[in-house]
């Protein structure tokens, strides 16, 4: 258990729908990333915050949108989804260089 | 711009074998570079590390890699898989500015009794 908590773990929803993920950090650590992870695209970094401020961007879509609470939890918010937001997406959190992952929350766009 | 390869897709070993799985890296500095492992199901486990020092690091679960820069490499080793090692695992290079990862494709090992 790496102390990083995600919910929900699975997530079946409808094309052109709005969700949102949430993580919980490990217990004092400041920054939360999120990947996303997907068959054809593999693991790619969307984005990281840094105690309330986006500290680094990646292949996020427009669609997608995070942010970092005052307690430190994050959440992803995915919209407009398509079939091909269908994807496996990670929150890790750290202290400094080195991320723990949570289990994940697995997303089925149908 | 930092990336990895993972050359090997899928590797097949027998219980009580020996496994090198390979990884490249490309980055403009010194990297961080990391080992994890993936189980079905689960999430990400950190293996190991290595930011700077000893080339030679130790990880979890009997598992330790080296860092070669002049090859750009930094590949996973077990003297001895257990059936339970069987996963994937997922080799990821680390920015020293924002420590975003970026990671490879992933190698598959299936263990064989």
């Amino acid at each position: 258990d790496s102390g990083v908590t995600q919910t929900p773990k699975h997530l079946i929803t409808a094309t052109g729908q709005r969700v949102t993920l949430r993580c919980s950090p490990r217990s004092g650590d400041l920054s939360v990333y999120w990947y996303q992870q997907s068959l054809d695209q593999g693991l790619q970094f969307l984005i990281q915050y840094y105690n309330g401020e986006e500290r680094a961007k990646g292949n996020i879509l427009e669609r997608f949108s995070a942010q970092q609470f005052p307690d430190l939890h994050s959440e992803l918010n995915l919209s407009s989804l398509e079939l091909g937001d269908s994807a496996l997406y990670f929150c890790a959190s750290s202290w400094g260089d080195t991320q723990y992952f949570g289990p994940g929350t697995r997303l089925t766009v149908l | 711009a930092q990336s990895v390869t993972q050359p090997d897709i899928h590797i097949t070993v027998s219980e009580g074998a020996s496994l090198e799985l390979r990884c490249n890296y490309s980055y403009g500095a010194t990297p961080y570079l990391f080992w994890y492992v993936q189980s079905p199901g689960q999430g990400l486990q950190l293996l190991l590390k290595y930011f700077s020092g000893d080339t030679l690091v130790q990880g979890i679960k009997g598992f330790e890699a080296e860092f070669k820069r002049s090859q750009s490499s930094f590949n996973l080793r077990k003297p001895s898989v257990h059936w339970s090692d069987a996963a994937e695992y997922f080799c990821a290079v680390g920015s020293t500015n924002d420590y975003k990862l970026s990671f490879g494709a992933g190698t598959t090992v299936t263990v064989r009794a």
